[in-house]
């Protein structure tokens, strides 16, 4: 069973911050692209970032509202990807989930973690 | 940026009823297109990908069609476990982009 699992979630004061994790189990984890979608309470859903396999050389690539704060990073032998977000901000305010894509595949987004809860508040 | 635009915002409807929602996007998407389904507290679920393959599991009461930039996903009859909100996401070109989404409520 494809399975991701976000952690790290919590509360943080702005300009503060916060690592999250997303542990993937059940699929060739090392051939998938990764992503990390927010969704702010009571909005829509918000593409964050992405952290593509090894044979796309790893290319990240971010949302213009989170450009210079957020890093994306992957550990292949682990399962894991990592979101790193820096200098938050209150309206970074949001459930963080993590999804996938498999390259050539129609495993778009098909996948998702449960989420986990970011607040930024002093 | 692709913009996904998605309506209605909302909609009221009963038990039984058919209910159609679009997503028009800004510029082609060939296919690249899926519907999610989100219901409170709980991560999105996909539906419906390559605009009009039937995700595994779902029920046959959902459909979509569409292909470029008009897109809709169908419920045939809807059942009480369908009350939720609806997203569209293409993923043709990078970012992905989702629709607004659209919230099936009940009348």
């Amino acid at each position: 069973e494809v399975q991701l699992v976000e952690s790290g979630g919590g509360l943080v004061q702005p300009g503060g911050s916060l690592k999250l994790s997303c542990e993937a189990s059940g699929f060739t984890f090392s051939g998938s692209a990764i992503h990390w979608v927010r969704q702010a309470s009571g909005k829509g859903l918000e593409w964050v970032g992405r952290v593509r396999n090894k044979a796309n050389n790893y290319a990240t690539a971010y949302a213009a509202s989170v450009q210079g704060r957020f890093t994306i990073s992957r550990d292949d032998s682990q399962d894991t990807t990592y979101l790193q977000m820096n200098s938050l901000e209150v309206e970074d305010t949001a459930v963080y989930y993590c999804t996938r894509n498999v390259p050539t595949t129609p495993n778009w987004f098909d996948a998702w973690g449960q989420g986990t809860l970011v607040t930024v508040s002093s | 940026d692709i913009q996904m635009t998605q309506s209605p915002s909302s909609l009221s409807a009963s038990v039984g009823d058919r209910v159609t929602i679009t997503c028009r996007a800004s510029q082609g998407i060939r296919n690249d297109l899926g519907w999610y389904q989100q219901k409170p507290g709980k991560a999105p679920k996909r539906l419906i990908y390559a605009a009009s393959t039937l995700q595994s599991g779902v029920p046959s009461r959902f459909s979509g069609s569409g292909s470029g930039t008009e897109f809709t996903l169908t419920i045939s009859s809807l059942q009480p476990e369908d009350f939720a909100t609806y997203y569209c996401l293409q993923h043709d070109s990078s970012p992905p982009t989702f629709g607004q989404g659209t919230k099936v409520e009940i009348k």
